[in-house]
């Protein structure tokens, strides 16, 4: 069966545009997961959805950042006013639920530069 | 913030030879995930050990959890080229998954 997929596999953009990217999540899971991996933080966690439930955003480093997910399914991550320093790999990652029994299983990830 | 820290940062060993490497946290844990990483793409599921279990294998993997310790050590058994990568430990607290620096194994034919 097909893994996670994400959308565009490299992104370029400059200083101050909006970007948007894409996850599809493994068929059948009810939990998805963002987190990037800059060299300078490591791979850090952002935001994650389970259900209809409200989502766990505590990881947004700003309110440029924000992700919504339709129909639970596919989602997407917007950041608006991009800045150097969003520079970094974003992963999206997803799960059967959100449960401490279930593994995480994680997209190729979308490589964000910002000139 | 990274609440793992994965021990040593870097590995270099010869093939078939055994590789370990070694992962502290710092609060309670649901589970502890490790994960394999090949060119700073995607992040590759390995084994998942919940916070009442102390050893699990898979394949040539073993995993230990002394979570009295609050350590994780990861064994790869008879390495091969196909092993070189970066190994992460994760931490889920509260189903997020807090991630390590990683160790970069090397296997030399």
């Amino acid at each position: 069966g097909a893994g996670v997929s994400q959308s565009p596999s490299n992104k370029v953009t400059e200083k101050g545009k909006d970007v948007e990217l894409r996850c599809d999540p493994i068929s059948g899971h009810t939990a998805l997961y963002w987190y990037r991996q800059s060299l300078g933080q490591g791979l850090e966690f952002l935001i994650y959805f389970q259900g209809n439930s409200a989502p766990d955003k505590s990881g947004l480093p700003s309110d440029r950042f924000s992700a919504e997910r339709t129909g639970g399914s596919v989602s997407t991550l917007t950041i608006q006013r991009t800045q150097q320093e969003d520079s970094a790999v974003y992963l999206c990652a997803s799960s059967l639920e959100a449960s401490s029994y279930n593994e995480q299983f994680f997209g190729p990830g979308t490589r964000l530069t910002v000139l | 913030s990274q609440q793992g820290e994965e021990d040593p940062q870097a590995l270099s060993i010869q093939e078939g030879e055994n590789a370990t490497m070694n992962c502290s946290y710092k609060t309670s844990i649901n589970n502890l995930q490790w994960y394999r990483q090949n060119s700073g793409r995607g992040l590759v599921h390995l084994i998942l050990i919940r916070s009442n279990e102390r050893e699990k294998h898979s394949g040539r993997l073993r995993v230990t959890l002394d979570t009295s310790k609050k350590s994780s050590s990861l064994l790869i058994t008879a390495s091969r080229a196909a092993d070189t990568a970066s190994y992460f430990c994760a931490t889920d607290h509260d189903y997020k998954l807090s991630f390590g620096a990683g160790t970069t194994v090397t296997v030399r034919a």
